[in-house]
């Protein structure tokens, strides 16, 4: 079986650009969720998609961020326009209906954002 | 006050040790724990659900007091490949939505 798949790995940018980060969850997994590690502090939780729906985005920093998951598969998380603060490593996980209160969540492996 | 809080170490311990981490959650209606490991630059890994009642997977033992709202984990005879930071995650009541502690993080020597 296919983990959770992110893209890029590493994403450079300058303050100001836009930068579109993917995350391709486990197939069947209608539970998607995105967080972020910025540096010296815990992974803090973004927001939780139950299929295409937005379940609780209550992490969401500003509305700088936007997340989408058309049709219920992948999701994008765009970052428009970045700021330095926006550096880190943004996670993605997903977990099937109601795992994630036993058998917990399937990370990516992130994506390592740099604004400079 | 964090929600979820751990010690951060750096705890470095022999091989064949036995080390103790302890993590406390401020959320007493939280109603999952996990112990994650996470290696360098590596995404978190579910290392072990903690339940009420307790439970071991092999060398690993994790523990949950809910009067004092605190985890541990309890590792025996380590190895040179548990060194990792572990992560204490709670989820938050009512919600998917997980907290993190900061992690600890363990080193083991030769």
């Amino acid at each position: 079986e296919a983990g959770v798949t992110q893209f890029p790995s590493h994403s450079v940018i300058e303050k100001g650009q836009t930068v579109t980060l993917r995350c391709d969850p486990i197939s069947g997994h209608d539970n998607l969720y995105w967080y972020r590690r910025v540096m010296g502090k815990e992974i803090k939780f973004l927001l939780h998609f139950v299929k295409e729906s937005k379940q609780d985005e209550s992490g969401m920093p500003n509305n700088r961020f936007l997340a989408e998951r058309t049709g219920g598969t992948y999701s994008t998380l765009k970052v428009q326009p970045a700021e330095l603060e926006d550096s880190g490593v943004y996670f993605c996980a997903s977990s099937q209906d109601g795992g994630a209160y036993v058998y917990g969540y399937t990370f990516g492996s992130g994506t390592r954002l740099t604004v400079v | 006050r964090k929600e979820v809080e751990q010690d951060p170490g750096p705890f470095n311990v022999p091989e064949g040790a036995t080390v103790a981490f302890n993590c406390t959650y401020s959320n007493s209606a939280s109603q999952s724990f996990f112990w994650y490991r996470q290696d360098c630059r590596k995404e978190p890994k579910l290392l072990m659900s903690v339940y009420s009642s307790g439970n071991e997977d092999g060398r690993f033992t994790a523990q949950l007091n809910r009067a004092s709202q605190y985890i541990s984990l309890l590792i025996r005879d380590s190895k040179l490949s548990d060194s990792a930071t572990y992560l204490c995650v709670v989820k938050s009541a009512g919600t998917y939505k997980y907290i993190f502690g900061t992690g600890t993080r363990l080193k083991v020597l030769a």
